[in-house]
C-alpha cells in the first residue's frame, strides 16, 4: 500500500497570508489526524477527521480549519498566519476504529516570514 | 490538563538494552503508543498499549501499567539506526473529545 502523503512539502509566506496543506491517507483509512510539530512545543494535536466529519479537535484557535472529503483526502487550512505559525505539519491516517496506530505522513513544513 | 513526561536524553552503546521511561497524567484514558522520528523525518509507528502487560514486536517491547499510569519501552540489541527521537503518546479524553497527547520526546543516541 502507498503511505501518506502530504502536499506541498515546503511552503513560504508572509504574515497575514492563508495556506492551505492537503493530506492523502493511506487507502482504507477512514481517519485522518493533523498536528503541529515545533522545537518548543513538540507534537500538538490539532484536529481528527473521521469519515468527512470533525471528530475531535484540540485546543488551537479557530484560524486552524480543516476538512474531509469523500474519498478521506484532508485538506488543513490556516488564515492570517502569523510568525507563530512556522512549524512542521504532520497528518497521519489511521483505520479510526481500533488502537493507537497511525501513520505519518512526510509533513509540510511551513515557514511564515 | 493532560501531560506525559519522558527523559529528554538517554545514551547507550551498539548492542546494549535500554529502556526509556513515560509518564503521564489524563483523563479518560484508551491507550499508550510509542513513535520513533529520526531528524528530518516523520514520526514512525512502534507500539499501542491498551491493557496492562508487556507487548513484544522483535527488538522492540512496550509495557504499560495503568494503575502507575506508567509505560516504558525497552529497546534491545541497539544499532546505530535507533539513534533517534522517541515519543510515548496517549489517547485520551478532554472537554473536546478524545485526541492525541504526545510526550516531549526522549532522544537516543547510540554509541559504537
Amino acid at each position: 500500500k502507498a503511505g501518506v502523503t502530504q502536499t506541498p512539502r515546503y511552503l513560504i509566506k508572509t504574515r497575514g497570508q492563508q495556506v492551505t496543506l492537503s493530506c492523502s491517507p493511506i487507502s482504507g483509512h477512514r481517519s485522518v489526524s493533523w498536528y503541529q510539530q515545533t522545537p518548543g512545543q513538540g507534537l500538538q494535536f490539532l484536529f481528527e477527521y473521521f469519515s468527512e466529519t470533525q471528530r475531535n479537535k484540540g485546543n488551537f484557535p479557530g484560524r486552524f480549519s480543516g476538512r474531509q472529503f469523500s474519498n478521506s483526502r484532508s485538506e488543513m487550512n490556516v488564515s492570517t498566519l502569523e510568525l507563530g505559525d512556522s512549524a512542521l505539519y504532520l497528518c497521519a491516517s489511521s483505520s479510526g476504529t481500533s488502537g493507537g496506530s497511525q501513520y505519518f505522513g512526510p509533513g509540510t513544513r511551513l515557514l511564515v516570514l | 490538563g493532560q501531560s506525559l513526561e519522558q527523559p529528554s536524553e538517554v545514551t547507550a552503546v551498539e548492542g546494549a538494552i535500554v529502556q526509556i521511561n513515560c509518564t503521564y497524567q489524563t483523563s479518560g484514558f484508551y491507550g499508550l503508543s510509542w513513535y520513533q522520528q529520526h531528524d528530518g523525518g516523520a514520526p514512525t509507528f512502534l507500539s499501542y498499549n491498551a491493557l496492562d502487560g508487556l507487548e513484544e514486536t522483535g527488538r522492540f517491547s512496550s509495557f504499560l501499567s495503568r494503575s502507575d499510569s506508567y509505560g516504558y519501552l525497552l529497546l534491545q540489541e541497539l544499532q546505530m539506526k535507533d539513534s533517534a527521537s522517541y515519543f510515548c503518546a496517549v489517547r485520551a479524553r478532554d472537554n473536546y473529545g478524545q485526541n492525541f497527547v504526545f510526550g516531549p520526546g526522549t532522544r537516543l543516541s547510540v554509541l559504537p
